[in-house]
């Protein structure tokens, strides 16, 4: 049962751009994480957000949330090629007992 | 050092063999969980565990069984049932409810049925 969904599915910048990722979800959370996968790893927690929070920052990561529309962005801010990596939004089940992923972004940053 | 360990990393495995994926933290984490990646999709929860000696299915559970009867080991067997096994396993742990706090994640186990 796919509750996030991301967008775009790749996306390829250049250093010192800034990166913006997108995740729709379907029905009525009280947080919304995200996480990083670099290629054949584990996954890494980012950031966690409320249902009460509309933005919060982590170094150069901003996470919006907007109840109203079900969606939230990942920005990341003066991007590195070592911010080369998978994307995925992760949404809680309806008992709140695990967490739903998304297919994920992926985003190459060339030198 | 705290966190998650899986192994092996890689196993191969001829078709009609059961194999066992072990996942082991010593973070003191109540609740553990096991996910199936396929290349290109997001994570599948397979199985997840909040308590000792419980465990429930998740999404993708048929071919798949866990055992959980020690805090820190929540290994996972891909049974022959299992007809389409190769793919990348992440197990996960959290300090209580998943849905409402982080995930830490071992670094993962690649299944490839020859």
């Amino acid at each position: 049962s796919q509750q996030g969904e991301e967008d775009p599915q790749a996306l390829s910048i250049q250093e010192g751009e800034n990166a913006t990722m997108n995740c729709s979800y379907k029905t009525s959370i009280n947080n919304l994480q995200w996480y990083r996968q670099n290629s054949g790893r584990g996954l890494v927690h980012l950031i966690l957000i409320r249902s009460n929070e509309r933005e919060k920052h982590s170094g150069r990561l901003r996470v919006t949330l907007d109840t109203s529309k079900k969606s939230s962005s990942l920005l990341i801010t003066a991007s590195r090629a070592a911010d080369t990596a998978s994307y995925f939004c992760a949404t809680p089940n309806s008992g709140y007992s695990t967490l739903t992923f998304g297919k994920g972004t992926m985003l190459l940053v060339s030198p | 050092d705290g966190g998650i360990t899986q192994s092996p990393k890689y196993l191969f495995r001829k078709e009609g063999q059961n194999v066992t994926l072990s996942c082991e933290q010593n973070l003191n984490h109540d609740a553990m969980y096991w996910y199936r990646q396929d290349p290109g999709q997001g994570l599948r929860l397979i199985y997840y565990s909040q308590i000792v000696n419980d465990f429930q299915k998740g999404d993708i559970a048929e071919g798949y069984s866990v055992s959980r009867e020690k805090k820190e080991s929540f290994p996972l067997t891909v049974t022959s049932a299992q007809k389409n096994p190769t793919a990348f396993y992440l197990c996960a742990s959290s300090l209580g409810q998943g849905g409402i706090g982080e995930l830490f994640f071992g670094e993962g186990s690649r299944l490839t049925v020859l």
